[in-house]
């Protein structure tokens, strides 16, 4: 069974500059979320997906970042524009059932500079 | 609102010695908890979760974990601690009254020494 897939692994940008992400969770699975995980905390829950409808998106910086889930597949999340403060590891999960674990991809690392 | 706690930042324990590593929560209705670990440059790896039934659940590579509904905790436990088992410990916490949001708390890392 493939994982979650992410890309691109990393990314170092410029502040200002936009960045996206894709995610492509295992096939099946319903509900995606995207974390964001700073060195040494906890992953922060940005915005869930139910299919492709937003289930949650009540952490996301909605004035900078945006996250889509068309035909309720892949995922696209976008910074734009990015700052310091959003470098940071951006991780995909999805998981197979409401009481199913995370599935997680291996992360994509953004820098800003 | 739904909450995990990691209250300790770091536990230290010698190989062999038993471990635990603490999280408290709090959410609505019945609570689906989850913990994961994390290795240096690796993703979240699922250990063990409870959904229902049996208060003492048994996960990867020997931890287990108990729920404790009245304390509203579930601490990661295992009974001899290996220098392997240094990483980065994730508690999680699942909604299950709608939205089945998932949050996790700050982490606690593991160190293990020889």
């Amino acid at each position: 069974e493939a994982g979650v897939a992410q890309s691109p692994r990393y990314k170092i940008i410029e502040k200002r500059q936009s960045v996206a992400f894709w995610c492509n969770p295992i096939s099946g699975h319903a509900t995606l979320y995207w974390y964001q995980q700073i060195l040494g905390q906890g992953p922060k829950l940005l915005i869930q997906f139910q299919n492709n409808g937003v289930v949650d998106d009540s952490q996301l910086p909605k004035d900078r970042f945006s996250a889509e889930r068309l035909k309720g597949v892949d995922s696209t999340l976008k910074i734009q524009p990015a700052k310091l403060e959003d470098s940071a590891v951006y991780l995909c999960a999805s998981i197979p059932s409401n009481t199913g674990e995370l599935f997680f991809g291996e992360g994509s690392r953004l820098t800003v500079l | 609102a739904q909450s995990v706690a990691q209250p300790e930042d770091q536990v230290n324990v010698a190989e062999g010695n038993p471990l635990t590593v603490k999280c408290t929560y709090s959410v609505s209705g019945n609570p689906y908890l989850f913990w994961y670990v994390q290795y240096p440059n690796r993703g979240l790896q699922f250990l063990l979760k409870y959904i229902t039934g049996d208060n003492l659940v048994k996960g990867s590579y020997g931890f287990e974990a108990e729920f404790n509904k009245s304390q509203t905790s579930f601490h990661l436990k295992k009974p001899s601690a290996l220098v392997s088992d240094s990483a980065l410990y994730f508690c999680a916490v699942r909604d299950n009254t709608g939205g089945f949001k998932t949050i996790f708390g700050a982490g606690t890392r593991l160190f293990v020494k020889a």
